[in-house]
């Protein structure tokens, strides 16, 4: 079975572009989970989704935006990019969400870097 | 004081120690979970844990949610270890997961 892919694993924006990154989650999984990984922060949750629906969002501003197809595909949109935006970029999926939460399995990433 | 912590922040270990890395956390929890990062970014979930004790190969991990503790051990370290042990639990309240800063570890032959 084919793991979590990510696209484009690399990226280089300037300060004020907008950017879309993209999940594609091991067949089968529903839910999508987003987190953002920073030096000086670590990993932050970003959002997680699961049938189309946000269930849950972190502590980001709403330059960040996300959203989930019917084919549990995810993308992730950050707009009016900041230097403070670079980053690695993670995708997890798992089976199911919430209090019921197995496993997650994680794509390879996007970093970003913003110039 | 972040809700998840992690010690000690750094390990170095030779061939063949056993080595444990502890995760305290301060929220009530529905799970655990036990992340490995190696160089390069890629993540691999080792355990999810609500109780008791998990062990796979190597590795054993083990929680304690009344003293709200868990901790990581690595029987037989082998070079191939090396990489950052990441703790995270699932808050109950907000349903999030919360990471702790995570444990480098190398170990050298």
């Amino acid at each position: 079975k084919a793991g979590v892919t990510q696209t484009p694993r690399y990226l280089i924006k300037t300060r004020g572009q907008q950017v879309t990154l993209s999940c594609s989650p091991i067949s089968g999984h529903r839910s999508v989970s987003w987190y953002q990984q920073t030096p000086g922060q670590g990993l932050q949750f970003l959002f997680e989704y699961f049938s189309e629906t946000q269930r849950n969002k972190g502590n980001f501003p709403g330059r960040f935006s996300g959203r989930q197809f019917s084919n549990s595909r995810s993308e992730m949109n950050v707009s009016t990019l900041e230097l403070g935006d670079s980053a690695l970029y993670l995708c997890a999926s798992s089976l199911v969400a919430g209090e019921y939460t197995d496993t997650q399995y994680f794509g390879p990433g996007t970093r970003l870097t913003v110039l | 004081k972040n809700e998840v912590e992690q010690s000690p922040q750094n390990l170095t270990a030779q061939e063949g120690e056993f080595i444990t890395i502890n995760c305290s956390y301060s929220v009530g929890i529905s799970a655990l979970h036990w992340l490995q990062q190696h160089p390069g970014g890629g993540i691999v979930s080792l355990f999810m844990l609500s109780s008791g004790k998990k062990k796979h190969g190597r590795l054993i991990a083990t929680i304690n949610i009344q003293e709200k503790h868990s901790s990581l051990h690595i029987t037989a370290s082998h070079p191939r270890d090396s990489a950052v042990y990441i703790c995270a639990v699932r808050s109950w309240d907000t349903d999030k997961l919360i990471f702790g800063t995570g444990t480098r570890l190398q170990v050298f032959p």
